[in-house]
């Protein structure tokens, strides 16, 4: 199986931060990467497919990177809605993994 | 607007099998360009994948739980099932059921609400 390792584990920011989330593949996954966005009591929004593409609807602020083992998801300011855990996971092969997530918090 | 609506028990005893059913409204499960399957996250940790169905009845499992598992597809009610048999209380989780698209776009982009399931005599 594909390990996904994100860092870190918990992220304190401030309103109006720039936030970057990192997520390492354990073997290359070409561009084959979503981020999800989830919130207490909540399932899961997709917010970026494809390493780097914006889901539709998703604000502008978010943002994907990356390719091959490494990448990242940025916040550009975060905002009071953005408080919540993210989650990567990798759609390289049919055996799917998630990272363990981040959760960021309020500073 | 798709929605996928999850049904089945909260409580199963270990060593049983637990089952639920995602129905589906607003769309077609027999849909070419998607997949439906289901995901599950212990309490106050991550996500897991669990599988994927197409509506062909072609299927993918989490090598870690494939003894166990067996998900189908109901076209004619528009719906899919999971089954997992011979829980423990490692299984206790909420499990969703998700929509998900096919080639560079195989991603979950349509939940179910989830359903706690607890594993307890």
């Amino acid at each position: 199986d594909i390990q996904m390792t994100q860092s870190p584990s918990t992220l304190s920011a401030s309103v109006g931060d720039r936030v970057t989330i990192t997520c390492r593949a354990s073997q290359s996954i070409s561009n084959w990467l979503a981020w999800y966005q989830q919130k207490p009591g909540k399932a899961p929004k997709l917010l970026i497919y494809k390493a780097s593409n914006l889901e539709s609807g998703v604000p502008s602020r978010f943002s994907g990177s990356g390719s091959g083992t490494e990448f990242t998801l940025t916040i550009s300011s975060l905002q009071p809605d953005d408080f919540a855990t993210y989650y990567c996971q990798q759609y390289n092969s049919y055996s799917e993994t998630f990272g363990q997530g981040t959760k960021v918090e309020i500073k | 607007q798709l929605q996928l609506q999850q049904s089945g028990p909260g409580l199963v005893k270990p060593s049983e099998t637990l089952s639920l059913t995602c129905t589906v409204s607003g769309g077609s499960i027999s849909s070419t360009s998607h997949y439906w399957g289901w995901i599950r996250q212990p309490p106050g940790k991550g996500l897991e994948w669990i599988g994927s169905i197409y509506y062909s009845g072609i299927t993918y499992y989490n090598p870690s739980l494939k003894s166990r598992v067996t998900i189908s597809v109901d076209t004619s009610k528009n719906q899919f099932s999971l089954s997992l048999s011979s829980v423990t209380a490692a299984d206790t989780a909420v499990y969703f059921c998700a929509r998900q698209g096919s080639g560079w776009y195989r991603v979950w982009g349509y939940w179910g609400q989830g359903t706690l399931v607890t594993v307890s005599s």
